[in-house]
């Protein structure tokens, strides 16, 4: 049972260029979600999936897009690189259990724009 | 940002000792969560406490709830060197109680 899977896990990309960053999850979970992670800030959220073929936008979805074609995948576009897409990415799904909603991480993908 | 504040951003205790870590956030909440971060890896969730919940025990974490003061406490006690990770609480607001906000943790530093 690997939970979730992220892939690359580093990536350095120049300014402009384009990539995906694939997440698939062996938990059967509905939910599922992308975060960046900044020195300071914390986690916030970029784009949220309530289910196959849905897509929200979270706090800060700008200059990402994503995708839920099937149930255990959910993939994070960056379509155009800028430098301030440096960061750590983490992707994640959810459960409700015992009444919250419990969030089990990927272990991260560390992308640097130059 | 309805964003949980931990408090302090920064601690460094001895083995054995008790560490202690808060949280304020702004608005009602569904649940709390605590989530723990070792260097260079995912977030782990540690314990859930619901709204109606004041008190909550998991091996040696202890989370507290206080509603009317919008706070919320992680003791861990007789830490030990293993422990020493950024930990972060994250809220579960009345009516979005999906999405998870989450504050920019405490790096608990264990010295041997």
């Amino acid at each position: 049972n690997a939970g979730v899977t992220q892939t690359p896990k580093f990536r350095v990309l120049k300014t402009g260029q384009s990539m995906t960053l694939l997440c698939a999850q062996d938990m059967n979970h509905e939910y599922m979600y992308w975060y960046r992670q900044d020195p300071g800030m914390g986690l916030r959220l970029i784009h949220y999936s309530v289910g196959e073929g849905t897509t929200a936008k979270g706090e800060v979805p700008d200059g990402y897009n994503v995708s839920r074609l099937k149930k255990q995948n959910f993939l994070l576009g960056l379509e155009s690189a800028a430098p301030s897409q440096t960061s750590v990415y983490f992707c994640a799904s959810s459960a409700w259990v015992m009444g919250g909603n419990t969030i089990y991480f990927g272990e991260g993908s560390w992308l640097t724009v130059v | 940002s309805q964003q949980g504040e931990e408090d302090p951003q920064a601690l460094s205790i001895q083995e054995g000792e008790n560490a202690t870590m808060n949280c304020s956030y702004k608005t009602s909440i569904n649940n709390l969560q605590w989530y723990r971060q070792n260097s260079g890896r995912g977030l782990v969730h540690l314990i859930l406490i619901r709204s109606n919940e004041r008190e909550k025990h998991s091996g040696r974490l202890r989370v507290t709830l206080d509603t009317s003061k919008k706070s919320s406490s992680l003791l861990i006690t007789a830490s030990r060197a293993a422990d020493t990770a950024s930990y972060f609480c994250a809220t579960g607001f009345s009516g979005s109680a999906r999405q998870l906000t989450f504050g920019s943790g405490t790096q608990l530093t264990v010295l041997p």
